[in-house]
């Protein structure tokens, strides 16, 4: 079965502490990316890799890091520097960044300090 | 920077009713749109793709439509069902690539009273 996996689905955060979200693709994807979504605002862009060994800071990339040492992993980190980490945070793939291809999603990690 | 405006924010309407979806966009120059839809506490799904050479793109009760000269798209879902209850975004890949790649609107809340 094909696609985009995120694990945890939930995850909880003490202040204080660095965690680190799953994002794995067997779709043979290069571009990989992560975002976050909060009520009542678009999706934003935290950091997005084009090709293994290489990536990219998003929109609002402060407070949060990515390694792409895999072509198929892409985990995010969130550190204890992110003063609002509590959010929805969703991992996306497609073929090229650059290119008429199509993105496709995970089912998203739902984070929150306590 | 591009971005992407959604209207109407919330959207109710009976079963069976026909309806339209706007996205316009900022900057016309685009690789391709596309229409998601997000069931609540999920990720995204993708519905349709329009390559930025097309004008529309049809699955089964959907269609897609593209303007790029006046940075508009519109998703007409035909005969609605409850079913089709989802917030439905649209993001679009622009020729700047790199952080510009995905940039989401914040999305139409549909609900469809049965």
């Amino acid at each position: 079965d094909g696609g985009i996996t995120q694990s945890p689905k939930y995850l909880f955060r003490k202040e204080g502490q660095n965690v680190t979200l799953s994002c794995e693709q067997n779709l043979n994807h290069d571009a990989m990316y992560w975002y976050r979504q909060d009520p009542g605002q678009g999706l934003r862009l935290i950091y997005y890799s084009q090709i293994v060994n290489d990536f990219q800071k998003g929109d609002i990339a402060e407070g949060y890091s990515v390694s792409r040492e895999k072509k198929e992993s892409f985990p995010l980190t969130v550190t204890s520097a992110q003063k609002n980490p509590t959010a929805f945070y969703l991992c996306a793939s497609s073929a090229s960044m650059n290119i008429n291809t199509e993105a496709f999603f995970g089912q998203g990690t739902r984070l929150t300090v306590v | 920077k591009q971005e992407v405006t959604q209207i109407p924010a919330a959207l109710s309407v009976p079963e069976g009713e026909n309806l339209v979806l706007n996205c316009s966009f900022t900057d016309s120059a685009i690789y391709n749109l596309q229409w998601f839809r997000q069931d609540p506490g999920k990720g995204l799904t993708s519905l349709l793709l329009i390559q930025s050479s097309q004008r529309e793109q049809t699955s089964g009760r959907l269609n897609a439509s593209l303007d790029k000269s006046s940075g508009r798209s519109t998703l007409y879902i035909a005969a609605s069902q409850p079913g089709d209850s989802a917030t439905y975004l649209c993001a679009v890949i622009g020729s700047g690539g790199g952080a510009d790649g995905l940039t989401f609107g914040k999305g139409t809340h549909l609900i469809i009273q049965p």
